[in-house]
């Protein structure tokens, strides 16, 4: 299982978008990037998955470059609502083992 | 339609009892999984089911930890003599298939277990 490395806390003002870089260094051939977010007392819900280049839907975006040792998490002009933790996973297609980290706290202020 | 549940949602035992904690995954899901979460820290693995077949135990802290899915749904995570350092919360996922699939695991609200 490849190993995470995200920041502890960021803030950020209503409306500004957000950009959480994780690291994967270690990262395997066919280990996929999932994010998922986590509010107090609630479990985690999945935001996004990615390989590669680019992915986009409803709630992020997820920018994976071409070497795959880095992702970025772009969450766009986000709410106070928002607030919450967010974790990055490398895991592979036939893995079930969830390796979450202490992911990145983010705070939006008003 | 509806998520995945767990039951109960807050637990406190006192040191030394036994406690049950249940999950109730989304129907129709083939895949199970226990997490078990530290405060301020990410969940970590504890168990996963495939249908009723546990086919992996290997993050239990301790023989004092069982699970068990018997009919292929409900799954009930069973905690013996419980221990200051058994709080946390306890997580329960599921997924609709098989790995090698990458589907989404959907996790229910945990139960925050206080042992005194």
């Amino acid at each position: 299982l490849a190993k995470t490395t995200q920041p502890i806390s960021m803030d950020s003002y209503e409306g500004q978008e957000v950009n959480i870089t994780c690291s994967h260094n270690n990262i395997a051939t066919n280990d996929y990037i999932t994010w998922y977010q986590q509010f107090p007392s609630q479990g985690p819900r999945f935001i996004i998955q990615g390989y590669k280049t680019k992915v986009t839907n409803e709630v992020a975006s997820l920018f994976i470059p071409a070497d795959r040792k880095s992702s970025t998490l772009s969450l766009p002009r986000v709410s106070l609502s928002d607030t919450a933790v967010y974790y990055c996973l490398a895991s592979g297609a036939g893995s079930y083992q969830l390796t979450f980290g202490k992911g990145t706290k983010l705070s939006v202020i008003p | 339609g509806a998520g995945v549940s767990q039951s109960p949602r807050y637990k406190v035992a006192k040191r030394g009892q036994d406690v049950a904690l249940r999950c109730d995954p989304i129907s129709g899901h083939v895949s199970l999984f226990w997490y078990q979460q530290a405060l301020g820290q990410g969940p970590e693995f504890l168990t996963y089911f495939q249908n009723e077949a546990q086919l992996d135990k290997s993050g239990l802290p301790s023989d004092r930890f069982f699970a068990e899915r018997p009919e292929g749904s409900v799954s009930t995570l069973k905690i013996q003599r419980t221990q200051q350092e058994d709080s946390a919360v306890y997580l329960c996922a599921s997924s609709l298939n098989l790995p090698p699939s990458t589907d989404t695991q959907y996790f229910g609200p945990g139960t925050r277990l206080t042992v005194l």
